[in-house]
């Protein structure tokens, strides 16, 4: 799997939108993007993913740049109930395997 | 609702003590694993199992042992805990989408 380059920390005013960079400058054409995140060592949970078109869900919008080597987790309104670790990981689909967490970014929403 | 169901979710034990952790999903997939989230060293995955009866060892299998008799339920088992095996534990399952889906977690303490 691509390596990843997150960083550590970023802080965001609840309401507001939080955007959540990923360098992904190894990443072959046949994996995807996918974002997880870990409430206080709650289990992680899948967020979104993505190939290389935008993809939105309930929860956030992923953008994926046009050659592919980043990508940007965006929660449109961010809460308080919104403060975790947010990890972004490269892999193939379709081939369920281990997922290999990095360190994450760790997000604080503050009032 | 798609659930995974570890239990306990807390354990406090004695070393050399055998205890099992159960893990259960209702969501019919073949893929499960187990891994171990300790401060500064992310999560790792003990085992794996990609079908009934199928299993393999993870990055840290020393000291555990797991079975996959039926397809809903994957089982940790520590025969003889030590007191490095203190940590957080997940189950997971993974789709065919290749996202995975986590229990909450088991915080076990082997004094």
């Amino acid at each position: 799997d691509a390596k990843t380059t997150q960083p550590p920390s970023m802080d965001c005013a609840e309401g507001r939108a939080a955007n959540l960079p990923c360098n992904h400058s190894t990443i072959s054409g046949n994996e995807y993007v996918y974002w997880y995140r870990q409430i206080h060592s709650q289990g992680p949970q899948y967020i979104i993913h993505g190939l290389k078109n935008n993809e939105t869900n309930e929860m956030a919008s992923l953008i994926i740049t046009e050659d592919r080597k980043s990508s940007t987790l965006i929660l449109p309104h961010a809460t308080l109930r919104d403060t975790a670790v947010y990890y972004c990981i490269v892999r193939v689909a379709g081939t369920a395997s281990k997922l290999t967490f990095g360190t994450g970014t760790r997000l604080q929403v503050t009032l | 609702e798609a659930q995974v169901t570890q239990n306990p979710r807390y354990l406090i034990t004695v070393t050399g003590k055998k205890l099992t952790v159960t893990c259960s999903q209702n969501m019919n997939h073949e893929y499960m694993s187990w891994y171990r989230q300790d401060p500064g060293l992310g999560l790792r995955q003990i085992y794996y199992s990609m079908n009934v009866e199928v299993t393999d060892k993870g990055d840290v299998p020393e000291g555990y042992k797991v079975s996959r008799k039926e397809k809903r339920n994957f089982p940790l088992i520590l025969e003889s805990p030590s007191p490095n095996q203190t940590s957080l534990y997940f189950c997971a399952t993974t789709d065919q989408f290749n996202i995975q889906y986590f229990g909450a977690g088991t915080r076990l303490s082997v004094l």
